[in-house]
C-alpha cells in the first residue's frame, strides 16, 4: 500500500468555521490530488499539486483553497466551511502525471460533518 | 456536462457468475482509462487500466473492454466471488494531463 495518511480521519464542525484537512504521504511523489465524494456524483477533483508551492484547481474549487510547502504534506482549508461541504474527502498521491502507465493512490479519506 | 457516465447505479450477480461493469465517455481527447474499486469506509484502489491503442486488457479474473467508436469501455469479471462486492469507478484522462476525470460509481454486489 502507498504511504498515504490523512488527519482528521472524522471532524465534525460548525458553519463558518475554518477547517484544515492534512495529507501526508512518505513516496515522494511529485503529484497531489484532494477529491470530494458524495452520493450521486462519485469522486470530483478539488485542487491538486504538481510540485512544492505548484498548485492548481479543479472541477469544484469554490470555497477550498490548498497550500503544499513540502513534497510530503498538501493541505486542504475550507476557510469558510457551509453545510454543502459535508462531504467525504480522498486525498491521492501519483509520481507522474495521472494515467501513462502510472495511477493515483488514494488515502483512507476524512469524514466532514458540518452542522 | 458529465464526461464519464456510469449509466447504472448497481448490479446484483450471482457468485461464480459474470459481472459485466459499463462505462460511457463523451470527450474524444481521453486517451487512458482506469478502474477503481472502493470498499464502505476505504480509499478507492486502482484495479485495471487501458490505453487507447489497446481494446483489450487483461488482469486475472478482470478484463477491461474499449470500444473507441462507441466511446464505451466496460469491465469484465469473471469468475465473480463475494469479496468483489464494492463500488466500481471508472475514470478517464487525456494525454499530458495530470487530472483523472470519474464516473460517479456502480455498487456491485455479488451474492453467496
Amino acid at each position: 500500500d502507498a504511504g498515504i495518511t490523512q488527519s482528521p480521519r472524522h471532524k465534525v464542525t460548525e458553519t463558518g468555521t475554518p477547517v484544515t484537512l492534512r495529507c501526508h504521504q512518505t513516496e515522494n511523489h511529485r503529484y497531489m490530488y484532494w477529491y470530494r465524494q458524495d452520493p450521486g456524483h462519485g469522486l470530483r477533483l478539488i485542487h491538486y499539486s504538481y510540485g512544492v508551492k505548484d498548485t492548481d484547481k479543479g472541477e469544484v474549487s469554490d470555497g477550498y483553497s490548498v497550500s503544499r510547502s513540502k513534497t510530503e504534506d498538501f493541505l486542504l482549508t475550507l476557510e469558510s466551511a457551509t453545510s454543502s461541504q459535508t462531504s467525504v474527502y480522498f486525498c491521492a498521491i501519483s509520481p507522474n502525471a495521472a494515467g501513462g502507465g502510472e495511477t493515483q493512490y488514494f488515502g483512507p479519506g476524512t469524514r466532514l460533518l458540518v452542522l | 456536462d458529465q464526461q464519464v457516465k456510469q449509466n447504472s447505479p448497481s448490479l446484483s450477480v450471482q457468485e461464480g457468475r459474470i459481472s459485466i461493469l459499463n462505462c460511457d465517455y463523451t470527450n474524444s481527447m481521453f486517451d487512458y482509462f482506469l478502474w477503481y474499486k472502493k470498499y464502505p469506509a476505504e480509499g478507492p484502489t486502482f484495479l485495471i487500466s487501458i490505453s487507447s491503442i489497446k481494446d483489450k486488457n487483461e488482469d486475472g479474473r478482470f478484463t477491461v473492454f474499449l470500444n473507441k467508436s462507441a466511446k464505451h469501455l466496460s469491465l469484465h469479471i469473471v469468475p465473480s466471488q463475494p469479496g468483489d462486492s464494492a463500488v466500481y469507478f471508472c475514470a478517464a484522462k487525456s494525454g499530458g494531463s495530470e487530472k483523472l476525470v470519474f464516473g460517479k460509481g456502480m455498487k456491485l454486489t455479488v451474492n453467496p
